[in-house]
């Protein structure tokens, strides 16, 4: 069935310091990944999406890649800072009329230690 | 523009006892969906409305959860008998169409004892 793996599942960075974390899913008609925050108490907020037709996105200190042949997706943040601290979770789906279920991943600790 | 709202935030109750849970969409979203996460996971699909129509319910667990959303606005979600391993946290999102974006609301944590 459809899956995301996510790695790794903790992640401690000095602030300063970059950050990546890699997703690999299974299911090759999935054409829409979000990538999503999640801190304590809080529901997942939406903090970048990238598309199949597009292989890089950038948003200030945050990236993401895509590899469609190998089914890989990276989250990149740069210039880490304490508040970046929280559960990211990735996940895959599919746009369109069709489209709506997300698969996520594990989730992955960021610790951003000041 | 308010948030996706759900209410109660913390439940307990007992195992065997009935539970709903309750979901406010952003105005205007017509697809609706229920995750459940379990601590240290994702969130997993439950249900998925667009409109007042189910749109997928592969993962729900048809003997204990049911869900509703008869006016195509609000929904519940609702489970009875409970076992413990349904303790998570039940996450309602909305989006304005299929396979738009997903606003979360805050969840239920629910624990059964």
């Amino acid at each position: 069935g459809e899956n995301v793996e996510q790695h790794p599942s903790t992640l401690s960075v000095q602030e300063g310091d970059s950050a990546v974390i890699k997703c690999t899913y299974s299911d090759s008609a999935s054409n829409y990944f979000p990538w999503y925050k999640q801190e304590l108490g809080k529901g997942p907020q939406l903090i970048i999406d990238i598309r199949s037709n597009v292989g890089e996105k950038k948003d200030q200190r945050i990236a993401v890649t895509l590899n469609k042949t190998a089914k890989h997706f990276s989250l990149h943040i740069t210039e880490t800072q304490p508040e970046d601290s929280a559960v990211y979770f990735c996940a895959a789906s599919w746009e369109g009329n069709q489209g709506g279920k997300l698969i996520f991943g594990q989730g992955t600790e960021l610790s951003v230690k000041p | 523009e308010a948030g996706v709202a759900q209410s109660p935030r913390y439940k307990i109750i007992e195992k065997r006892q009935s539970v709903a849970f309750w979901c406010n969409p952003i105005s205007g979203h017509a697809t609706l969906y229920w995750y459940q996460q379990i601590l240290g996971q994702g969130p997993k699909l439950l249900i998925q409305f667009q409109n007042n129509g189910v749109v997928d319910d592969s993962q729900l667990p048809k003997d204990r959860f049911s869900a509703e959303r008869l006016k195509g606005v609000d929904s519940t979600l609702k489970i009875q008998p409970a076992k413990l391993e349904d303790s998570a946290v039940y996450l309602c999102a909305s989006s304005s169409e299929r396979g738009a974006e997903q606003f979360f609301g805050p969840g239920t944590r629910l624990t059964v004892l």
